[in-house]
Order: structure tokens, then C-alpha cells, then sequence
């Protein structure tokens, strides 16, 4: 069935420091690619989103590339905030069923 | 646009009870609305599918007749935990797909917190 495997955490940056959150992937066809934030105490915010091979999800300084080839969408932010805290999860959806499966999460921390 | 919203936020309810989290889709229609369940510090695990209409699809491992899922328009669909029991604490997370724009993936309601004491 399809995964989603994520870089273990926690991450704690520096802020400014540049941010990457390693996720990959197996699935069958070809699934649409997501990566959530959740803030402490709340639920599932979509920070980015690629539907297909080679675009480019971009949201508030963080992007993502789908890359088919190594089944892969990375995280990444130049210049991390203290506010961008929080727990990032990598997804893939089903594009006919549409359910997502999840990764099992980075926290992040940005200290001052 | 595209909110989906929960009630309630958090609920505190005692062991043998039973407990209704509500999820609406506040601004679409959804004929299909997912119920997912997060343990602290862990991932989200799908519990179900719910489909207007018609019953839910629950996955492997996931009591059917402890987790009651009703579909009954395309803006509401509610998870009745029966039953309750302190190892049913979890945050419970519900999405909606918004098929009308024909965008893939879910919009996600914020959370019920869930405490059985």
C-alpha cells in the first residue's frame, strides 16, 4: 500500500537558519503530494500542495518540488522563524479514492 | 473558502458514556468526509470514511460498533463514540473533500480533543 516516510525529528534550528524536512514516498499511480503544519493544541493546516511531477508547492517561504524520479518532496525554508514552530506532516492522496496517507511528523523548533 | 469546522473542540466525559463529535463542512458540499484519530506525538491514523448516504468504510482494526459514523447530508457527518473508555482519549480530526472544485486532496476541521476519564 502506499507510505510516506519522513525525516525523524525533532528539528531544532536557529532562527534564520535553513530548514529541510526530508519526505519520500511509495505509491501506486500517481498521487497528489501535501505537506501540513499543526500548531500546538490545533489541528491540520495545508501549508503546500504539487499534484503532479516537477511542480512546485510554495506557501509563507517554504517550498516543496515533486520529484517523481526519486519519489521524493522535500521541505524547505530559507530563513526559519520562531512562529514557524511547529509539527510539519508529509501526505500523499489518493487522487480517486482521496484518502491521505500520512508521515509521522517532524516537530520543529526555532529558538531566538 | 473551503472551511470545515468541528464541535466540540474539546469534550471531558466519563468512562461508559457516550460522546457525538460533529464535523461540517461550512462553505461546500462533501460527499465524502474522513475521520482520523491522533495519538500525542504520533501521526494521524484514518478510522473511516464516511459517505453521504451510504455506510461507512472503516479500516482494519478500526470497531465499527464502538465508532458509530453518520453521513446524513452532504455538510454533516458525526462520530459517536459508545461506550467511551479512558484508552479511547485521543484528538479526533475530521477532513472533507470538496469535490465540487475538483481540488485533490482534504480540508481538515481543527480537532476534538477527547478525554475519557
Amino acid at each position: 500500500g502506499d507510505s510516506v516516510t519522513q525525516m525523524e525529528g525533532p528539528v531544532t534550528l536557529s532562527e534564520e537558519a535553513f530548514l529541510t524536512i526530508n519526505c519520500t514516498y511509495t505509491a501506486t499511480g500517481y498521487p497528489s503530494l501535501f505537506w501540513y503544519v499543526q500548531y500546538p493544541g490545533e489541528g491540520l493546516q495545508l501549508l503546500l500542495k504539487a499534484t503532479k511531477a516537477d511542480d512546485k508547492g510554495s506557501n509563507k517561504g517554504f517550498e516543496a518540488t515533486y520529484r517523481k524520479e526519486t519519489t521524493s518532496f522535500h521541505l524547505e525554508k530559507g530563513s526559519v522563524q520562531v512562529s514557524d514552530s511547529a509539527v510539519y506532516f508529509c501526505a500523499l492522496s489518493d487522487t480517486n479514492a482521496g484518502k491521505s496517507t500520512f508521515g509521522d511528523g517532524t516537530t520543529l523548533t526555532v529558538k531566538p | 473558502g473551503a472551511v470545515v469546522s468541528q464541535h466540540p473542540s474539546r469534550v471531558i466525559c466519563k468512562s461508559g458514556t457516550s460522546v457525538k463529535i460533529e464535523c461540517r463542512s461550512l462553505d461546500f458540499q462533501a460527499t465524502t468526509m474522513f475521520w482520523y484519530r491522533q495519538f500525542p506525538k504520533q501521526s494521524l491514523m484514518l478510522m473511516a470514511t464516511s459517505n453521504e448516504g451510504s455506510k461507512a468504510t472503516y479500516e482494519q482494526g478500526v470497531e465499527k460498533d464502538k465508532f458509530l459514523i453518520n453521513h446524513a447530508s452532504l455538510t454533516l457527518s458525526t462520530l459517536t463514540v459508545t461506550s467511551a473508555h479512558p484508552e479511547d482519549s485521543s484528538f479526533y480530526i475530521c477532513s472533507a473533500r470538496d469535490q465540487g472544485r475538483g481540488r485533490p486532496g482534504q480540508y481538515f476541521g481543527p480537532g476534538t480533543r477527547l478525554t475519557v476519564t
